[in-house]
């Protein structure tokens, strides 16, 4: 059984870095396929594909965040951490983490979401 | 804007059949990029309802089926139940973003 959970600040302030981290279970990041993507949702507005890494450390981001955004995993620990750098209001969302598989292009398993404030 | 474009919501009643509809580009949709669809249920994470345009997973009812023609795609929903009422969102990959793309998605309430 495929879950994955994230975990961070609920709160940061603006100009600050975002460091959050999802933990899997069921699968593993080093076998050949696997990928763990970040997607966010503002409050009442649409899902935003943010950044995906796969087994073979292969990375990919959203053009639009590209500059503020990193992605790196352990897979000793099955987790995958996200970092966003200076954070707005804007930023506000909900995150998720979620398994995807190369090749395929979509998102079979999510975790819950953690929902992020910026504010000061 | 998103760069796949959906009706913000659509309505029917009990056992009726609502469609909602996903338009994209050449560079997604019409590249011959699969279409994906999710189901949100309020305060949840999205689900997956519908893969590579037409497949369910395993326990989604067969109420549910997706189509693709050119550069749009549409969920069916039939037999409509108080249930379904949830935000539903089509995904795609855009090869000229390099990035996978969702819909605005759309609110689905029975009346």
């Amino acid at each position: 059984q495929i879950t994955l959970k994230e975990s961070g600040p609920t709160l940061v302030k603006p100009t600050q870095t975002l460091t959050l981290t999802c933990t899997f279970s069921g699968f593993s990041l080093s076998s050949h396929g696997v990928g763990v993507d970040w997607i966010r949702q503002p409050p009442g507005k649409a899902l935003e594909w943010l950044a995906l890494i796969y087994w073979d450390d292969d990375r990919r981001y959203n053009p639009s965040l590209k500059s503020r955004v990193t992605i790196n995993k352990d897979t000793s620990k099955n987790q995958v951490v996200l970092t966003m750098t200076n954070m707005d209001p804007v930023d506000t969302a909900t995150y998720f983490c979620a398994h995807s598989t190369f090749g395929e292009l979509y998102f079979d398993y999510w975790g819950q979401g953690i929902l992020v404030t910026v504010s000061s | 804007q998103s760069v796949l474009t959906q009706p913000p919501s659509v309505s029917g009643a009990p056992g009726q059949r609502v469609t909602i509809s996903c338009t994209g580009s050449r560079s997604n949709i019409g590249a011959g990029l699969d279409i994906h669809w999710y189901q949100q249920l309020p305060g949840t994470a999205p689900k997956v309802l519908i893969y590579g345009n037409t497949n369910r997973p395993s326990g989604v009812p067969d109420r549910f089926s997706g189509s693709k023609s050119g550069t749009s795609a549409s969920l069916a929903i039939t037999g409509l139940q108080a249930e379904d009422e949830a935000d539903y969102y089509c995904q795609s990959y855009d090869s000229s973003l390099g990035a996978w793309v969702f819909g605005g998605g759309t609110k689905l309430t029975v009346l």
